[in-house]
């Protein structure tokens, strides 16, 4: 089956950008997701792209795909406290039910 | 707007007790899922319900048990609680597009 990827922990600085980085295995994945997870509290869907395309920018958030390497990055531009969270990457493969979700890789904002 | 809600928050329960976690979603959502969160592991997939009448077993079944009572309703039951259940316990649900799962706040579940 899938099998998503991602390591575990990210230190940056307020104001600088953040790159979170994905791997995926399943070729056929159609959507891939990245989830924000604050303490406490449940997985929200932060922004989604389609497998046919390279790149997606919502706001402060840009994600790039690279569907030959099975590579997905999530970019944070100008960083704040209020970023700092555990993201999941997800790719869905098959049905809607077939969503394989990464271990988390939890982001530390440093002021 | 509610969302996906999950009842209890917070749980303790002793080795061989049973207890049903609910969850209701308000979204008119088709599929229901159960998952539980731990320490490195990411989310692993317990049971789900693509529609009302139907569950299938996920990842990690065993153990637990699953009624989808209505469209809105999906329960998750333990029979005889273990201390490897103890976890983080999320339900979430979707509807017929691209748009991703909605997730309950969880239960955080511990078994001494």
């Amino acid at each position: 089956g899938e099998d998503v990827e991602q390591s575990l922990f990210l230190s940056v600085r307020e104001g600088d950008s953040s790159v979170i980085n994905c791997t995926y295995t399943d070729s056929s994945s159609t959507y891939l997701y990245w989830y924000k997870q604050e303490p406490g509290a449940g997985l929200q869907l932060l922004t989604y792209i389609f497998s046919n395309m390279d790149m997606k920018q919502d706001q402060r958030l840009t994600v790039l795909l690279n569907k030959k390497d099975k590579h997905l990055s999530l970019r944070i531009a100008d960083t704040q406290t209020g970023d700092s969270a555990i993201y999941f990457c997800a790719a869905r493969s098959g049905g809607y039910q077939k969503v394989t979700f990464g271990t988390g890789t939890k982001l530390q904002v440093i002021p | 707007n509610a969302g996906v809600t999950q009842t209890p928050k917070f749980q303790v329960l002793k080795t061989g007790q049973s207890m049903t976690l609910q969850c209701a979603q308000d979204m008119n959502h088709n599929s229901m899922y159960w998952y539980r969160q731990d320490p490195g592991m990411g989310l692993r997939l317990i049971y789900y319900s693509a529609s009302e009448g139907t569950t299938d077993k996920g990842e990690v079944p065993n153990g637990y048990n699953v009624s989808r009572l209505n469209k809105r309703e999906f329960s998750l039951r333990l029979e005889s609680a273990a201390p490897s259940q103890t976890s983080v316990y999320f339900c979430a649900s979707s509807g017929r597009d691209a748009y991703g799962y909605t997730f309950g706040s969880g239960t955080r579940l511990t078994v001494v």
